[in-house]
């Protein structure tokens, strides 16, 4: 009964390359979201997405940031050439449906540290 | 912008005593509004949720409290364990497509021994 499972836990990177972060959601659900959270704050919203299909990304940097759920294999959360800002905790939910009274359940994050 | 605030960054409480964490909003359209705790190195784990056509709900000692009309809601824990030491998150289903939830700062609770 594995909950939502992200990795890496932790990802080291150097300003410009390329950071990409992997979400499995829970056994049964199709609907992913991702949140980022800075130190000390709450969780912004990023984006939505179900099986192949992003249904709200008004929370994602317009530039540098993209995210993926395929068909078969995790959702993946992809920053290209990124820059100390984006040093920060990411966390990955799942839920059932898209029922706005369905819980969001959450993985344990992914720490992304810029050098 | 953000529509869920929180009163206070922290509380401390004696283990044992109830707590009462407080959480305020601002869009009187919301009608769905979850509790999450966060421990340190975790991800938020969902404790309970209150829909607005409810003014209260109970779990295993929680309980949350809905006040539409002066639009806050609060989480009271009933005889606060050490385990119950962690930040406690109020958030708002703000999208009437599902999915984007609000959340507000935060509050840390510390129970002392």
């Amino acid at each position: 009964n594995a909950g939502v499972m992200q990795n890496p836990r932790h990802l080291v990177r150097r300003r410009g390359q390329e950071a990409r972060l992997r979400c499995s959601p829970m056994k049964g659900h199709s609907h992913v979201y991702w949140y980022r959270q800075l130190p000390e704050e709450g969780l912004k919203f990023m984006v939505y997405l179900q099986k192949e299909n992003i249904i709200d990304e008004s929370g994602m940097p317009k530039e540098r940031f993209s995210a993926e759920f395929p068909k078969e294999g995790p959702s993946i959360l992809r920053i290209q050439q990124v820059v100390r800002g984006d040093s920060a905790a990411y966390f990955c939910a799942s839920s059932l449906s898209r029922d706005r009274d369905q819980p969001q359940h959450f993985g344990d994050g992914t720490r992304l540290s810029i050098l | 912008g953000e529509s869920v605030g929180l009163h206070l960054p922290t509380l401390s409480v004696q283990e044992g005593d109830n707590s009462i964490i407080n959480c305020a909003y601002s869009n009187s359209a919301s009608d769905y509004f979850i509790w999450y705790k966060q421990e340190s190195g975790k991800g938020p784990q969902f404790i309970i949720d209150i829909r607005s056509n409810m003014d209260k709900r109970q779990g295993q000692r929680v309980t949350v409290l809905l006040n539409k009309t002066v639009k806050h809601l609060s989480l009271q824990i009933a005889a606060t364990q050490p385990g119950d030491s962690a930040v406690y998150f109020c958030a708002e289903n703000a999208s009437v497509q599902g999915g984007k939830l609000i959340f507000g700062q935060g509050t840390e609770l510390s129970v002392k021994p």
